[in-house]
């Protein structure tokens, strides 16, 4: 069965400061999709940035860029010059590329960018 | 594009009770999953309807029951509820047709309060 492990429940960064969020999923598989989700304090729930596992470039977008490491099954997401609007609760998730199986989430890292 | 709308937002329920919430997607979506989001459990999968089937179902007791309607729209029940039902209970849209790794599209939620 597939899992994703966020292992920072809580973190903080300062304003314009960079911020790096772990997570590490568990697979037999060899070809899915990685996302974060992004959740704002009583807002809805977005996307910050997907990568499908076969791509070897890191995907990016704007101040928001991952680090994919496939064989150490490792997804992490890096936001560049934080913001305030950055505060909320961010989501690693899973899916497998060429199947039904749901979509997996991680238990969340909940990010305070501090004035 | 209006976004994925659930209705009612806010639910209190009394234990033994039923309830059932309803999900609008955005327009031209046809696949919708729902998810239950509590401090506790995180975001646990309920099920995900496409073309009005379940293409599949997390582990939730058969209390739990949804459907999808041929416009798209969805309803999910729960019977006899239960205090720990109490939870955010998120609807997710995406066209989903063969890329399983389309973004999914959250509504705000209903929050659940069983007493």
């Amino acid at each position: 069965a597939q899992t994703v492990t966020q292992s920072q429940p809580e973190m903080s960064v300062q304003e314009a400061e960079t911020v790096t969020l772990s997570c590490t999923y568990d697979t037999s598989e060899n070809n899915y999709y990685l996302f974060w989700y992004k959740q704002p304090p009583s807002r809805q729930m977005i996307l910050v940035i997907r990568q499908e596992a076969y791509k070897q470039q890191n995907a990016t977008e704007n101040r928001f860029s991952v680090n994919f490491q496939k064989a150490a099954k490792s997804f992490s997401l890096k936001i560049s010059d934080s913001q305030l609007g950055d505060t909320a609760m961010y989501f690693c998730a899973f899916r497998v590329k060429t199947s039904y199986d749901k979509v997996i989430f991680g238990p969340g890292t909940s990010l305070s960018v501090i004035p | 594009k209006a976004g994925v709308t659930q209705t009612p937002r806010y639910l209190i329920k009394t234990r033994g009770q039923q309830v059932t919430l309803s999900c609008s997607p955005i327009s031209g979506h046809r696949s919708v999953s729902w998810y239950q989001q509590t401090p506790g459990q995180g975001l646990q999968f309920l099920f995900e309807y496409f073309s009005e089937t379940q293409r599949n179902k997390g582990n939730f007791p058969g209390r739990f029951s949804g459907r999808q309607f041929s416009n798209s729209r969805s309803e999910m029940n729960v019977s006899t509820l239960e205090l720990g039902d109490s939870a955010l209970y998120l609807c997710a849209s995406s066209w989903m047709n063969t890329s399983f790794g389309e973004t999914q599209y959250f509504g705000p939620g209903t929050r659940l309060l069983v007493l």
